[in-house]
């Protein structure tokens, strides 16, 4: 299947500090890629859809000026937290879209996830 | 709000058996399902997929059935192994772009 890079894997970080956390698509091209929000023992909240050359869309009731999305490029994606706290402390994973074969199926590839803990 | 439900939480079985897994939806309007696996403090990985024109799909040790009429979608795995020990979720995509995922079911393969 197709690779998506997600990193860091891992960061801690001092509250009040902004972390970014990078989205590669390795060998395809994506034009929609998904920020999802996982707590322990949980399913996949979806954050937001970042859309290359665009604004990112937000689910309800996450907050855009908190969780900074930018998508430049057809394989990169990025979410910073901005002003970490310890409550922004999950298990942060993006994931790329690629559209194939003949039915055009749309099968969304995720990055190995990063997890940020908040001091 | 729409969601896509599971109705066991943890599914435990001996290693070589079968294993299903239920899901049930309740968005009449997703027209692609997939189910992922995902293993601890890994993101989820696809293992297969069916469009809802369709009501089975094999891939290599999976079965994916998809039943319309009552909204729901089951992922069976053949002669299971250790390997296959992981929460497993399914999706729903309606219209091709967002993806909702379940709750999650947690699957023991005992040896």
């Amino acid at each position: 299947g197709a690779v998506v890079s997600q990193h860091p894997s891992w960061v801690i970080c001092k509250s009040g500090t902004s972390v970014k956390i990078e989205c590669r698509s390795l060998d395809f091209q994506a034009t929609t890629m998904f920020w999802y929000r996982q707590f322990p023992k949980q399913s996949l909240m979806l954050m937001a859809t970042s859309n290359e050359g665009s604004k990112a869309t937000y689910e309800q009731g996450v907050e855009k000026d908190k969780f900074l999305i930018n998508h430049a490029s057809l394989t990169l994606s990025t979410l910073t937290v901005t002003s970490a706290h310890p409550e922004d402390s999950s298990f942060y994973i993006c994931s790329a879209r690629m559209t194939s074969g003949r039915n055009g199926r749309n099968i969304q590839y995720f990055g190995a996830g990063t997890r940020l803990s908040v001091l | 709000g729409e969601s896509v439900g599971l109705h066991l939480p943890t599914l435990s079985v001996q290693e070589g058996d079968n294993s299903i897994i239920n899901c049930a939806y309740s968005n009449s309007a997703s027209d692609y399902f997939i189910w992922y696996k995902q293993e601890s403090g890994k993101g989820p990985q696809f293992i297969i997929d069916i469009r809802s024109n369709m009501d089975k799909r094999q891939g290599q040790r999976v079965t994916v059935l998809l039943n319309k009429t009552v909204k729901h979608l089951s992922l069976q795995i053949a002669a299971t192994q250790p390997g296959d020990s992981a929460v497993y979720f399914c999706a729903e995509n309606a219209g091709g772009f967002k993806t909702i995922f379940g709750a999650g079911t947690r699957l023991f393969v005992k040896a």
